[in-house]
């Protein structure tokens, strides 16, 4: 089945220590998008990708960094991590950016700051 | 600009019984509607989407949702509920010209007692 893959699923990592999260996709989709999810709340975009094309959202930190080396791979870079970056992180895709399309979501990965 | 009120924060019901999670919607013009489900430590999977054709739209796992323009209303239904149906919905909509930016409601959390 097509998919949306995250790794790792889950990852625990140390106040101010570099986290890289990577999410793959076998959808062959254009376009690739970072949510933060935090505890009871709806996931916020942070930044997408239309092919190569990086758009961020204004309102999305420094710290947070995003490359697409090819069609099927995007990582978030988290460049020193605080407790308040602790969260679900979930990696999307879209066929476009239409108003019609749907996004197809991974499973997460759920951040732990120590 | 686009947006959605999921006018239940926490739903309860019986298995069994119907299921009504309520969306509003607020747009200069109809809008493609989504419903995402989403199961704790999972990503958001899309139940159905509504994109101006028929009115009523039938999803996955015997959900439905009806677009009802007079009443700004895109509420989702299931004639009976499972316990595996318990999870968090959330009603969403597409920023003008573009699916680049998804609004979600806020949530609704539905809880099935045996």
């Amino acid at each position: 089945d097509a998919m949306v893959i995250q790794n790792p699923r889950y990852q625990v990592t140390q106040f101010g220590k570099p986290v890289t999260l990577s999410c793959s996709q076998t959808l062959n989709h254009n376009v690739m998008y970072w949510y933060q999810q935090k505890s009871s709340q709806a996931p916020k975009l942070l930044f997408h990708y239309y092919d190569k094309d990086f758009n961020n959202e204004a309102d999305t930190p420094d710290n947070f960094q995003s490359r697409r080396p090819n069609t099927s791979f995007c990582f978030l870079d988290i460049r020193s991590p605080g407790l308040g970056d602790a969260a679900m992180y979930l990696c999307a895709t879209s066929r476009s950016r239409g108003g019609n399309q749907p996004q197809h979501f991974g499973d997460g990965t759920r951040l732990s700051i120590l | 600009a686009q947006s959605v009120t999921q006018l239940d924060s926490h739903v309860s019901v019986s298995e069994g019984t119907p299921v009504l999670l309520r969306c509003n919607y607020s747009s200069s013009y109809s809008p493609s509607l989504f419903w995402y489900v989403q199961h704790p430590n999972k990503g958001l999977q899309l139940l159905l989407k509504y994109t101006s054709a028929a009115t009523l739209v039938k999803g996955i796992n015997g959900f439905e949702a009806e677009f009802k323009k007079s009443e700004t209303s895109f509420h989702l239904t299931k004639p009976s509920a499972h316990m595996s149906d318990a999870a968090e919905y959330f009603c969403v909509v597409p920023s003008s010209g573009s699916a680049r930016q998804l609004t979600f409601g806020s949530g609704t959390q539905l809880t099935v007692l045996p």
